[in-house]
């Protein structure tokens, strides 16, 4: 089976904290995302990655940043963590291009930005 | 880029009724379109999909049809069970770079006893 695997299931940070949100998957997969869940706005992207050191910017970029330093891991950095980035986020992974197939979920992180 | 558009975004039905669920996409080099069921508290998991190259597909009580002409695709599940409850998500995906998924906005369903 297929794990991906997100480092905290819930973390509350202050305001102005830099945060980081970890993700590992195990199934040596090519892609691995970012996504944002809230409430009646479902699935937002926020980076994907189709190759270490590669990144591109999904639909909300703005805020956040990402690493891929290692093909099995795949970082969310919040510069500067706002009250408005509280939210469900949820890493994926997903074999190489072209073979179009699902994307494996993380448990996700609920973040709590006080 | 695309646009998934998923409706209705809650549902609820009785026991034993059958549940539809709609999308519309955008660009039509779309080609692969899954259906994810997220309940409560869990992450979202795979319940079927279809690639453009069918036109139905059918697995146990849910099945998936697409219309790549008129570019929608629905869920369909028959004689629904209280376990049926749950978040469904639409996805559209083109298999090009990165493999980038564009999900609906979700469908709250809640079946009722």
């Amino acid at each position: 089976d297929v794990k991906v695997t997100q480092s905290s299931r819930y973390l509350v940070k202050r305001t102005g904290e830099k945060v980081f949100l970890e993700c590992v998957q195990d199934m040596d997969h090519e892609n691995m995302f970012w996504y944002r869940q809230d409430p009646g706005l479902g699935l937002r992207l926020i980076y994907f990655s189709y190759d270490v050191k590669m990144k591109e910017k999904g639909d909300i970029p703005e805020g956040y940043s990402v690493s891929r330093e290692k093909k099995e891991r795949f970082s969310l950095i919040l510069e500067s963590a706002s009250t408005n980035q509280t939210s469900m986020y949820l890493c994926a992974s997903s074999p190489p291009q072209g073979l179009n197939t699902e994307a494996f979920f993380g448990q996700g992180t609920r973040l709590t930005v006080v | 880029g695309e646009n998934v558009e998923q409706h209705p975004s809650t549902l609820s039905v009785q026991e034993g009724d059958s549940a539809v669920i709609k999308c519309t996409y955008s660009d039509s080099a779309s080609n692969y379109f899954p259906w994810y069921k997220q309940e409560l508290g869990k992450r979202p998991q795979l319940i079927i999909d279809i690639r453009s190259n069918v036109g139905e597909k059918k697995d146990q009580r849910i099945a998936v049809t697409l219309n790549k002409t008129a570019k929608h695709f629905s869920l369909h599940i028959t004689e629904t069970q209280p376990e049926d409850s749950a978040v469904y998500f639409c996805a559209a995906s083109k298999g090009d770079t990165g493999n980038q998924f564009y999900f609906g906005t979700g469908t709250s369903l809640t079946v009722i006893p």
